[in-house]
Protein backbone atom coordinates (compact mmCIF):
# COMPACT_ATOMS: atom_id res chain seq x y z
CA UNK A 1 0.00 0.00 0.00
CA UNK A 2 0.61 3.41 -0.13
CA UNK A 3 1.36 5.41 3.13
CA UNK A 4 3.05 8.75 4.13
CA UNK A 5 3.81 9.76 7.91
CA UNK A 6 4.20 13.23 9.40
CA UNK A 7 3.12 14.78 12.37
CA UNK A 8 -0.32 16.00 12.90
CA UNK A 9 0.16 19.49 14.54
CA UNK A 10 3.43 21.30 15.61
CA UNK A 11 3.36 24.46 17.27
CA UNK A 12 6.99 27.04 17.59
CA UNK A 13 7.64 30.35 18.82
CA UNK A 14 8.43 33.26 16.57
CA UNK A 15 12.06 33.41 15.49
CA UNK A 16 12.32 29.44 16.42
CA UNK A 17 13.31 27.10 13.81
CA UNK A 18 11.02 23.87 13.28
CA UNK A 19 11.40 20.64 11.68
CA UNK A 20 8.76 18.96 10.06
CA UNK A 21 9.53 15.08 9.34
CA UNK A 22 8.28 12.79 7.03
CA UNK A 23 8.34 9.43 6.29
CA UNK A 24 7.05 7.28 3.07
CA UNK A 25 6.16 3.61 2.05
CA UNK A 26 5.30 4.02 -1.80
CA UNK A 27 5.30 1.20 -4.71
CA UNK A 28 7.06 3.79 -6.45
CA UNK A 29 9.47 7.23 -6.21
CA UNK A 30 10.51 9.70 -8.29
CA UNK A 31 11.20 12.52 -5.95
CA UNK A 32 9.32 14.10 -2.59
CA UNK A 33 7.22 17.31 -2.67
CA UNK A 34 6.68 20.03 -0.41
CA UNK A 35 2.95 21.84 -0.13
CA UNK A 36 2.11 24.82 1.87
CA UNK A 37 -1.92 25.97 2.46
CA UNK A 38 -3.33 28.90 4.46
CA UNK A 39 -6.39 27.98 5.83
CA UNK A 40 -9.15 28.69 2.82
CA UNK A 41 -6.57 28.74 0.53
CA UNK A 42 -5.01 26.40 -2.16
CA UNK A 43 -1.90 24.51 -1.49
CA UNK A 44 0.87 26.30 -3.25
CA UNK A 45 4.33 24.43 -4.14
CA UNK A 46 7.58 25.30 -1.82
CA UNK A 47 9.99 22.28 -2.70
CA UNK A 48 10.95 19.21 -4.71
CA UNK A 49 13.64 17.31 -3.71
CA UNK A 50 15.12 14.21 -6.05
CA UNK A 51 18.68 13.72 -4.88
CA UNK A 52 19.68 12.81 -0.96
CA UNK A 53 21.12 15.91 0.47
CA UNK A 54 19.77 18.92 1.66
CA UNK A 55 18.35 22.05 -0.30
CA UNK A 56 18.19 25.53 1.08
CA UNK A 57 15.50 28.23 -0.54
CA UNK A 58 16.05 31.52 1.78
CA UNK A 59 14.44 30.51 5.22
CA UNK A 60 13.09 26.71 4.14
CA UNK A 61 14.98 24.27 3.30
CA UNK A 62 14.51 20.56 2.59
CA UNK A 63 16.49 17.25 3.06
CA UNK A 64 15.44 14.10 1.41
CA UNK A 65 17.13 10.88 2.35
CA UNK A 66 16.43 7.99 -0.10
CA UNK A 67 17.88 4.82 1.93
CA UNK A 68 15.96 6.07 4.54
CA UNK A 69 12.25 6.56 3.05
CA UNK A 70 12.95 9.53 4.76
CA UNK A 71 12.36 13.26 4.77
CA UNK A 72 11.80 16.78 6.29
CA UNK A 73 11.09 20.63 5.98
CA UNK A 74 13.26 22.83 7.97
CA UNK A 75 11.34 26.37 8.63
CA UNK A 76 13.69 28.74 9.76
CA UNK A 77 13.26 32.31 11.33
CA UNK A 78 9.83 31.58 11.50
CA UNK A 79 7.53 34.64 11.38
CA UNK A 80 3.32 34.48 12.16
CA UNK A 81 2.42 34.12 8.46
CA UNK A 82 4.18 30.52 8.44
CA UNK A 83 1.48 29.56 10.49
CA UNK A 84 -0.32 27.20 7.45
CA UNK A 85 -0.92 23.25 6.75
CA UNK A 86 2.73 21.36 5.53
CA UNK A 87 2.04 18.85 2.93
CA UNK A 88 4.60 16.19 2.12
CA UNK A 89 4.14 14.36 -1.00
CA UNK A 90 5.52 11.56 -3.31
CA UNK A 91 5.66 11.76 -6.23
CA UNK A 92 5.71 7.87 -8.01
CA UNK A 93 5.61 8.98 -11.48
CA UNK A 94 3.44 9.33 -14.58
CA UNK A 95 2.07 12.63 -12.97
CA UNK A 96 1.42 10.48 -9.94
CA UNK A 97 1.92 12.66 -6.69
CA UNK A 98 0.25 11.12 -3.69
CA UNK A 99 0.07 13.73 -0.46
CA UNK A 100 0.48 12.94 3.17
CA UNK A 101 -2.65 14.30 5.78
CA UNK A 102 -0.84 17.60 6.25
CA UNK A 103 1.18 19.52 9.58
CA UNK A 104 -0.61 21.61 11.01
CA UNK A 105 2.11 24.72 12.31
CA UNK A 106 0.58 27.10 14.62
CA UNK A 107 3.39 29.96 15.26
CA UNK A 108 3.25 31.97 18.71
CA UNK A 109 4.50 35.02 19.43
CA UNK B 1 3.44 28.11 -12.95
CA UNK B 2 0.05 28.91 -14.15
CA UNK B 3 -3.17 30.86 -13.02
CA UNK B 4 -5.78 28.86 -12.42
CA UNK B 5 -9.42 30.16 -11.62
CA UNK B 6 -12.41 27.94 -10.65
CA UNK B 7 -15.87 28.31 -10.83
CA UNK B 8 -18.23 28.99 -8.45
CA UNK B 9 -16.07 29.46 -5.50
CA UNK B 10 -18.71 28.17 -3.24
CA UNK B 11 -22.09 26.98 -3.24
CA UNK B 12 -25.14 25.40 -0.75
CA UNK B 13 -26.97 22.83 -2.75
CA UNK B 14 -30.20 20.66 -1.70
CA UNK B 15 -29.59 16.75 -1.89
CA UNK B 16 -30.15 14.95 -5.13
CA UNK B 17 -28.94 17.87 -7.59
CA UNK B 18 -25.66 18.00 -9.59
CA UNK B 19 -22.91 20.65 -9.68
CA UNK B 20 -21.17 21.87 -12.42
CA UNK B 21 -17.75 22.80 -11.45
CA UNK B 22 -15.52 25.18 -13.99
CA UNK B 23 -11.68 25.00 -14.11
CA UNK B 24 -10.07 27.42 -16.39
CA UNK B 25 -6.26 27.95 -16.93
CA UNK B 26 -4.55 30.81 -18.39
CA UNK B 27 -2.07 28.85 -20.42
CA UNK B 28 -2.31 25.27 -22.15
CA UNK B 29 -1.00 22.93 -19.85
CA UNK B 30 -0.26 19.21 -20.20
CA UNK B 31 -2.21 17.58 -16.82
CA UNK B 32 -4.77 18.79 -14.83
CA UNK B 33 -6.52 16.68 -11.80
CA UNK B 34 -9.37 17.22 -9.76
CA UNK B 35 -8.83 16.74 -5.73
CA UNK B 36 -11.18 16.86 -2.84
CA UNK B 37 -10.22 17.94 0.67
CA UNK B 38 -12.41 17.67 3.57
CA UNK B 39 -11.39 21.15 5.95
CA UNK B 40 -8.35 19.95 7.75
CA UNK B 41 -7.60 17.20 5.88
CA UNK B 42 -5.31 15.88 3.16
CA UNK B 43 -5.92 16.46 -0.64
CA UNK B 44 -7.56 13.35 -2.08
CA UNK B 45 -7.39 12.54 -6.55
CA UNK B 46 -10.32 12.17 -8.01
CA UNK B 47 -9.38 11.74 -11.39
CA UNK B 48 -6.53 12.94 -14.22
CA UNK B 49 -8.77 15.04 -16.95
CA UNK B 50 -7.63 14.02 -20.53
CA UNK B 51 -8.01 16.43 -23.06
CA UNK B 52 -10.00 14.22 -25.74
CA UNK B 53 -10.96 10.93 -24.24
CA UNK B 54 -12.65 10.02 -20.94
CA UNK B 55 -11.26 10.57 -17.30
CA UNK B 56 -8.75 8.68 -15.42
CA UNK B 57 -10.95 8.29 -12.09
CA UNK B 58 -9.15 6.89 -8.95
CA UNK B 59 -10.09 3.56 -7.07
CA UNK B 60 -12.98 4.52 -5.02
CA UNK B 61 -14.38 7.19 -7.73
CA UNK B 62 -16.79 6.68 -10.60
CA UNK B 63 -17.54 8.66 -13.72
CA UNK B 64 -21.34 8.25 -12.98
CA UNK B 65 -20.88 10.13 -9.93
CA UNK B 66 -18.05 12.26 -10.76
CA UNK B 67 -18.22 12.73 -14.63
CA UNK B 68 -15.38 15.04 -16.04
CA UNK B 69 -15.19 16.76 -19.75
CA UNK B 70 -11.65 18.35 -20.78
CA UNK B 71 -12.44 19.65 -24.52
CA UNK B 72 -9.62 21.18 -24.64
CA UNK B 73 -5.77 22.12 -22.79
CA UNK B 74 -6.88 24.85 -21.01
CA UNK B 75 -10.53 23.89 -19.63
CA UNK B 76 -12.25 21.70 -17.54
CA UNK B 77 -15.20 20.66 -15.50
CA UNK B 78 -15.90 18.54 -12.64
CA UNK B 79 -19.96 17.62 -12.07
CA UNK B 80 -20.60 16.50 -8.65
CA UNK B 81 -24.00 14.36 -9.21
CA UNK B 82 -27.04 13.23 -6.95
CA UNK B 83 -25.11 14.90 -3.91
CA UNK B 84 -25.33 13.88 -0.41
CA UNK B 85 -24.44 15.81 2.39
CA UNK B 86 -21.05 13.36 2.18
CA UNK B 87 -20.25 15.09 -1.05
CA UNK B 88 -19.74 18.16 1.51
CA UNK B 89 -16.17 19.45 0.74
CA UNK B 90 -13.38 21.46 -1.29
CA UNK B 91 -13.09 20.29 -4.45
CA UNK B 92 -9.32 21.96 -6.12
CA UNK B 93 -8.43 21.64 -9.43
CA UNK B 94 -4.61 21.32 -10.42
CA UNK B 95 -2.57 21.56 -13.18
CA UNK B 96 1.16 20.21 -14.43
CA UNK B 97 3.07 21.74 -17.33
CA UNK B 98 5.38 19.22 -16.65
CA UNK B 99 8.31 20.91 -15.43
CA UNK B 100 10.52 19.49 -12.55
CA UNK B 101 8.93 16.79 -10.72
CA UNK B 102 5.58 17.23 -12.73
CA UNK B 103 4.90 19.97 -9.77
CA UNK B 104 0.91 20.65 -9.11
CA UNK B 105 -0.71 23.88 -8.90
CA UNK B 106 -3.93 24.42 -7.65
CA UNK B 107 -6.63 26.15 -7.84
CA UNK B 108 -8.88 28.54 -5.44
CA UNK B 109 -11.37 25.85 -5.03
CA UNK B 110 -14.92 25.46 -4.63
CA UNK B 111 -16.17 24.93 -1.14
CA UNK B 112 -19.43 22.92 -1.31
CA UNK B 113 -22.23 21.90 1.20
CA UNK B 114 -24.76 19.97 0.44
CA UNK B 115 -28.35 20.19 2.91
Amino acid sequence: GQNIDQPTEMTATEGAIVQINCTYQTSGFNGLFWYQQHAGEAPTFLSYNVLDGLEEKGRFSSFLSRSDSYGYLLLQELQMKDSASYFCAVHTGGFKTIFGAGTRLFVKA
Amino acid sequence: SAVISQKPSRDICQRGTSLTIQCQVDSQVTMMFWYRQQPGQSLTLIATANQGSEATYESGFVIDKFPISRPNLTFSTLTVSNMSPEDSSIYLCSVSTGGVGETQYFGPGTRLLVL
